[in-house]
C-alpha cells in the first residue's frame, strides 16, 4: 500500500534552516506528484508547493519562493523539502501528499499523506 | 486570508443533513478549477474526501458529496454521525496566485 514517512520532527533556531524527507513506498516514485502542505498550531492548511513525479520540475507558493527548496533522491524514493530564513511563523506540522492519479502532473487531488513532521522555531 | 472562503463552523443533529460552503471567485473556482474537500480528524492528517467537485475515492461513504456552481462549491454531510466531527477544506487552482489555495475551513460538530 501507499505509504510516505516523513522525518521526525525538529527544533530550530529563527534564521536557521530545516530539511524535512517524504520517503515514499507502494508505488512508481517517478510517476506521481508529491506536495508539501503546513499547518500551524490551531491554524488552517497551507499550501506550500508541489514536485513533478516525472521530472522532477517544482512549483511553489509566492509567499515562499525564495526561501523553500524541494529535491529528491530517485534511487531511495525519498523527497526533500528544505526551508531557509526560519522565523516563528514557520512553527507548523509540515506534510508531504501525493497525487491520487499518476502521469506525474498536479490536480490537487491529494490522496495519501505522509503523518506530518512537528517544526518549532524557538529562540 | 484565503481567496476561498468556508463558514467558520456548522453543526447538526445526529441523522440531519449540512452543507459546507466554499465560496470562490472568476480566478478559481470560478475559471472552472477543479474543487476537492478534504477532512481533518483532531490530530490527524488531512484524508481527501471528493475529488474532481464531486467524485468519491474508493472507501468514503456516499453521506459525502459535492457540488459545484458558478463561484462556489459545497460539500454535504448526509446522516450525520458523531464520527464525522471533523475540520473540513476546499482545496482549488488559483490563476491569479499560480498555485492552489485551502480554504479557511470549516468545524463540523454534531450536537
Amino acid at each position: 500500500q501507499v505509504q510516505l514517512v516523513q522525518s521526525g520532527a525538529e527544533v530550530k533556531k529563527p534564521g536557521a534552516s530545516v530539511k524535512i524527507s517524504c520517503k515514499a513506498s507502494g508505488y512508481t516514485f517517478t510517476s506521481y506528484a508529491l506536495h508539501w502542505v503546513r499547518q500551524a498550531p490551531g491554524q488552517g492548511l497551507e499550501w506550500m508547493g508541489w514536485m513533478n513525479g516525472g521530472n522532477g520540475n517544482t512549483k511553489f507558493s509566492q509567499k515562499f519562493q525564495g526561501r523553500v527548496t524541494v529535491t529528491r533522491d530517485t534511487s531511495a524514493s525519498t523527497v526533500y523539502m528544505e526551508l531557509s530564513g526560519l522565523r516563528s511563523d514557520d512553527t507548523a506540522m509540515y506534510y508531504c501528499a501525493r497525487e491520487l492519479s499518476g502521469g506525474g502532473g498536479s490536480w490537487g487531488r491529494l490522496g495519501s499523506w505522509g503523518q506530518g513532521t512537528l517544526v518549532i522555531v524557538s529562540s | 486570508q484565503s481567496v476561498l472562503t468556508q463558514p467558520p463552523s456548522v453543526s447538526g443533529a445526529p441523522g440531519q443533513r449540512v452543507t459546507i460552503s466554499c465560496t470562490g471567485s472568476s480566478s478559481n473556482i470560478g475559471a472552472g478549477y477543479d474543487v476537492h474537500w478534504y477532512q481533518q480528524l483532531p490530530g490527524t492528517a488531512p484524508k481527501l474526501l471528493i475529488y474532481g467537485n464531486t467524485n468519491r475515492p474508493s472507501g468514503v461513504p456516499d453521506r459525502f458529496s459535492g457540488s459545484k456552481s458558478g463561484t462556489s462549491a459545497s460539500l454535504a454531510i448526509t446522516g450525520l454521525q458523531p464520527e464525522v466531527e471533523a475540520d473540513y477544506y476546499c482545496l482549488s487552482y488559483d490563476s491569479s496566485l499560480s498555485g492552489y489555495v485551502f480554504g479557511t475551513g470549516t468545524k463540523v460538530t454534531v450536537l
